[in-house]
């Protein structure tokens, strides 16, 4: 159970281009998802908390209008990088939090590479 | 702010040899400390959940403990498999709620030679 899954697992787009990440939580409903953000041989930092049918919470330091997260369903959020440059190659995880667990339970990532 | 300091950064083993992993915190309002395990190319794998001092849980050859500083992740006869980045995160209380915020240490490198 808890099974939590993100599409595309690997994008390579041109500079200037939007990509769009689906994360989806499949056997649990999720209120709030999470969007993390991890560089090569560094750790998770937050970009922002989603929550359903409500604006998204952005974390310090972190474009809203580059990084805009929807939260349309208690199982899917994505995060679109709108005008992509190669500075936001990275690899991107998301997570769900199951209810009354309090524990956060995350995708399996994905890695933009921006050409 | 809340602070997580993991350590060893890299902690290398032979197959068999235990050995604890450390993780050092400073959070307003423990709600709860969380263990992960990630492996290269992929999301964290959840372990464990700690809530309260003197708490302990057991998965298979690893063991978690926590006090009110520091939580303790212990390997027990580790495998090759056991070979993976051990995460710590801490998740503190926001006026009586808590919107899930984790913060995240560094992460412990293990390798298991056989």
């Amino acid at each position: 159970g808890a099974v939590v899954s993100q599409h595309p697992s690997r994008v390579i787009c041109k500079s200037g281009t939007s990509v769009k990440i689906e994360c989806r939580s499949l056997d649990f409903q999720a209120t709030t998802m999470f969007w993390y953000r991890q560089f090569p041989k560094q750790s998770l930092m937050l970009m922002a908390t989603s929550n359903e049918g409500s604006k998204a919470t952005y974390e310090q330091g972190v474009e809203k209008d580059k990084f805009l997260i929807n939260h349309a369903s208690l199982t899917l959020s994505t995060l679109t990088v709108t005008s992509a440059h190669p500075e936001d190659s990275s690899f991107y995880i998301c997570s769900a939090d199951l209810a009354g667990t309090e524990t956060q339970y995350f995708g399996p990532g994905t890695r933009l590479l921006v050409l | 702010e809340d602070q997580v300091t993991q350590s060893p950064e890299a902690l290398r083993l032979q197959e068999g040899e235990s050995s604890s992993l450390n993780c050092s915190y400073t959070v307003s309002g423990l709600r709860g400390l969380f263990w992960y395990r990630q492996d290269p190319g992929k999301g964290p794998e959840f372990l464990f959940t700690l809530y309260s001092a003197g708490e302990e849980k057991e998965k298979e050859r690893l063991k978690a403990t926590l006090t009110k500083k520091e939580s303790f992740l212990h390997i027990t006869a580790p495998k090759p498999e056991d070979s993976a980045t051990y995460l710590c995160a801490v998740q503190a209380f926001t006026g009586g709620t808590s919107y899930g915020k984790l913060t995240f240490g560094q992460g412990t490198i293990l390798t298991v030679h056989p």
